[in-house]
């Protein structure tokens, strides 16, 4: 098993530009998350998924969009990258209930803005 | 709203024992987690506990909860250089979504 993988792994943007960060698992999770981490703020939730085809807003999903098209698959768009987007975004999932399932973590996208 | 409070930075020698604390907020937390972040790459559970529990051990990790004054801690036990890493304490949200609300992270340095 991958367990989760991240694509890519870095990337510099114009402000303005746009892109996709696509996040796959290979453990039939229902849950899944994108989330930011900056420096002395750990990681803030962007948005999240609990099943194919359902998403919700995180802690700040503003400048973002996500899609669930396939249960193995979460994406994250920028439509139009500020320098504040600047950050790591990683990737989780996890199985569905209320049992202490953890969170698995793919290794990162680092993202810059200019 | 929820939140979760960890100190920046902490410095050991090899051998010996680190502590790390965490403080939270939502006393309806079902599970709180430790996750370890080396340079470079993603999170990875190292430990939980559940919230009826005072206190868990693993090996040379050793959890803390006091959950009167809503306050966890990690124990490392002969601190190698191998644990200098970030680690994040995160709480797991009371809603039936799993998500996990973290701390700021506290980064660990081993000196020999």
């Amino acid at each position: 098993n991958a367990g989760v993988t991240q694509t890519p792994k870095f990337r510099v943007l114009k402000t303005g530009q746009s892109m996709t960060l696509l996040c796959a698992q290979d453990m039939n999770h229902e849950y899944m998350y994108w989330y930011r981490q900056d420096p002395g703020m750990g990681l803030r939730l962007i948005h999240y998924s609990v099943g194919e085809g359902t998403t919700a807003k995180g802690e700040v999903p503003d400048g973002y969009n996500v899609s669930r098209l396939k249960k193995q698959n979460f994406l994250l768009g920028l439509e139009s990258a500020a320098p504040s987007q600047t950050s790591v975004y990683f990737c989780a999932s996890k199985l569905a209930g209320v049992s202490p399932y953890e969170q698995y973590f793919g290794p990162g996208t680092r993202l810059t803005v200019t | 709203g929820e939140d979760v409070e960890q100190s920046l930075f902490l410095s050991v020698r090899e051998g010996d024992s680190s502590v790390i604390n965490c403080t939270y907020t939502d006393s309806s937390s079902t599970y709180l987690y430790w996750y370890k972040q080396e340079p470079g790459a993603g999170l990875q559970l190292l430990t939980y506990i559940f919230s009826n529990m005072d206190m868990k051990q693993d090996q040379r990790l050793t959890v803390l909860l006091n959950k009167k004054d809503k306050h966890l801690s990690l124990r490392i036990a002969d601190t190698q250089t191998g644990d200098s890493a970030i680690y994040f304490c995160a709480e797991r949200d009371s809603g039936n979504t799993g998500k996990l609300i973290f701390g700021q992270g506290t980064t660990l340095q081993v000196k020999p």
